[in-house]
C-alpha cells in the first residue's frame, strides 16, 4: 500500500539553526500538509499546500516557517531559526482530494537544544 | 470557534469486548469527520471517515456513528484485540476543507 515517507526520523539541532524536514507524499496525491504534535498533546495543523502554493496556514506557521515542493516527489518544511518550543513531532500528510482522507507519515522528531 | 474534543482520555477493555470511543465537536457547519489510530512512535493511521449526509458507516470491525443533533461522533470497535491498543483521535475538516482539526485523543488499552 502506498505510504507517506518522512526523513529524518529524528533531527537534533541547536537553537537558532535552520532545519529542513523532508517528506515524500503518496505519488498521485495533489494536496500536502504539515502538522505538529508536541509530546502528549493533540495534533495541530500547520499548513496546507496545493498547486504549488499555500492554501491555508495556522497562526503557528509564522515567518520562520516555509514549505516547498522542489521537485515532483518531495515536499519540505523549513524552520529558519529554530526555538526551543519548536521541539515536537512533525507529520507530513497528503490526500488525493479535499473530500478524501489525509494519510500521514510516521513523522520526524525534532529536538532543539 | 472550531474545536473537536473527546469525552474520555483513557478507556480500558478486555480482549473480545466491544469498545466505544466518543467525540464531541463544536462546529455545526463541519461536513467531514475522520477517525485516526496512533500507535507509539507512529503517525496517525486512517481508520474510517464519514460525511455529514450520513449517520453511520461501517468498516472492518469498526463503525462510526454521527449524531448531528448533539454534535457527537463515536467509533465502535467490535471484538477488541490487543493490537487495537493505541491513541484514537477524531478530527474534522475546517470550513474551507483545507485542514484537519484534531481532538485530544483517547488512549485505548486492551488487556488479554
Amino acid at each position: 500500500e502506498p505510504e507517506v515517507t518522512q526523513t529524518p526520523s529524528h533531527q537534533v539541532t541547536q537553537m537558532g539553526q535552520e532545519v529542513i524536514l523532508r517528506c515524500v507524499p503518496i505519488s498521485n496525491h495533489l494536496y500536502f500538509y504539515w502538522y505538529r504534535q508536541i509530546l502528549g498533546q493533540k495534533v495541530e495543523f500547520l499548513v496546507s499546500f496545493y498547486n504549488n502554493e499555500i492554501s491555508e496556514k495556522s497562526e503557528i506557521f509564522d515567518d520562520q516557517f516555509s514549505v516547498e515542493r522542489p521537485d515532483g516527489s518531495n515536499f519540505t518544511l523549513k524552520i529558519r531559526s529554530t526555538k526551543l518550543e519548536d521541539s515536537a513531532m512533525y507529520f507530513c500528510a497528503s490526500s488525493g482530494s479535499l473530500e478524501g482522507p489525509q494519510h500521514f507519515g510516521d513523522g520526524t522528531r525534532l529536538s532543539i537544544l | 470557534g472550531e474545536s473537536v474534543g473527546l469525552h474520555l482520555p483513557t478507556l480500558s477493555v478486555q480482549e473480545g469486548d466491544n469498545s466505544i470511543i466518543n467525540c464531541a465537536y463544536s462546529n455545526s457547519a463541519s461536513d467531514y469527520f475522520i477517525w485516526y489510530k496512533q500507535e507509539s512512535g507512529k503517525g496517525p493511521q486512517f481508520i474510517i471517515d464519514i460525511r455529514s449526509n450520513m449517520d453511520k458507516r461501517q468498516g472492518q470491525r469498526v463503525t462510526v456513528l454521527l449524531n448531528k443533533t448533539v454534535k457527537h461522533l463515536s467509533l465502535q470497535i467490535a471484538a477488541t484485540q490487543p493490537g487495537d491498543s493505541a491513541v484514537y483521535f477524531c478530527a474534522e475538516n475546517n470550513q474551507a476543507g483545507t485542514a484537519l482539526i484534531f481532538g485530544k485523543g483517547t488512549t485505548l488499552s486492551v488487556s488479554s
